[in-house]
């Protein structure tokens, strides 16, 4: 099992639909979980951090379930803008990321 | 946020010969610092992880006397990728770590192409 699993999508979802994606990690012991945005040919560009208690920015929502080994994303209002690459990461360790397109 | 650089952004070498990427933490002080590689639609993958001061800790698979990492200062690491061949040809991104230990903060990345 890789240490840090995402579905690669893509999701292609109309604008202002909510979306979530799902990230799965082997190592109980990880302490420090993020989602990162990836824009094509860019370097990866920090999106929110994942506290245990779950936490807001916007239309942006990160949640953890320690239980289960996963983290979440959750966009709302979807805008064409949000189309790219999402990745967790988990404890430096890079899921393989989500494509997402949003269409108009 | 925090910046940091990397340099140079393109460089294209022929096979066999070395190649240094610098990584700089502009505007604070980088305890520890990441390289990644990410080849065309691909994830990033850890190549390895230094700490100012110490030897780098390579992950499984990465060869250590084929990319050398010193991380001597607080802002500078290097990667030099030593008698590079064309699959070496990648996306180099370093990333640095501060005293708070929850956030990276990834450099621009580095396009190397080995003909």
């Amino acid at each position: 099992r890789k240490e840090v699993e995402q579905d690669p999508g893509p999701f292609n979802v109309p604008e202002g639909a909510t979306v979530a994606f799902n990230c799965t990690y082997s190592n109980s012991a990880s302490q420090s979980f993020f989602w990162y945005r990836q824009d094509c040919r860019k370097e990866p560009k920090l999106l929110m951090s994942v506290y245990s208690s779950g936490n807001e920015d916007g239309r942006f929502t990160a949640q953890l379930n320690r239980a289960s080994q996963y983290i979440s994303l959750l966009i709302r209002d979807s805008k064409l803008s949000d189309s790219a690459t999402y990745l967790c990461v988990v404890k430096s360790i890079f899921g393989t990321g989500t494509r997402l397109k949003v269409l108009a | 946020g925090a910046v940091v650089s990397q340099h140079p952004s393109r460089v294209i070498c022929k096979s066999g010969t070395s190649v240094k990427i610098e990584c700089r933490s502009l505007d604070f002080q980088a305890t520890t610092m990441f390289w990644y590689r990410q080849f065309p639609k691909q994830s990033l993958m850890l190549m390895a992880t230094s700490n100012e001061g110490s030897k780098a800790t390579y992950e499984q698979g990465v060869e250590k006397d084929k990319f050398l990492i010193n991380h001597a200062s607080l802002t500078l690491s290097t990667l030099t990728v030593t008698s590079a061949h064309p699959e070496d040809s990648s996306f180099y991104i370093c990333s640095a770590r501060g005293s708070l230990a929850n956030e990276q903060y990834f450099g621009p990345g580095t396009r190397l192409t080995v003909t």
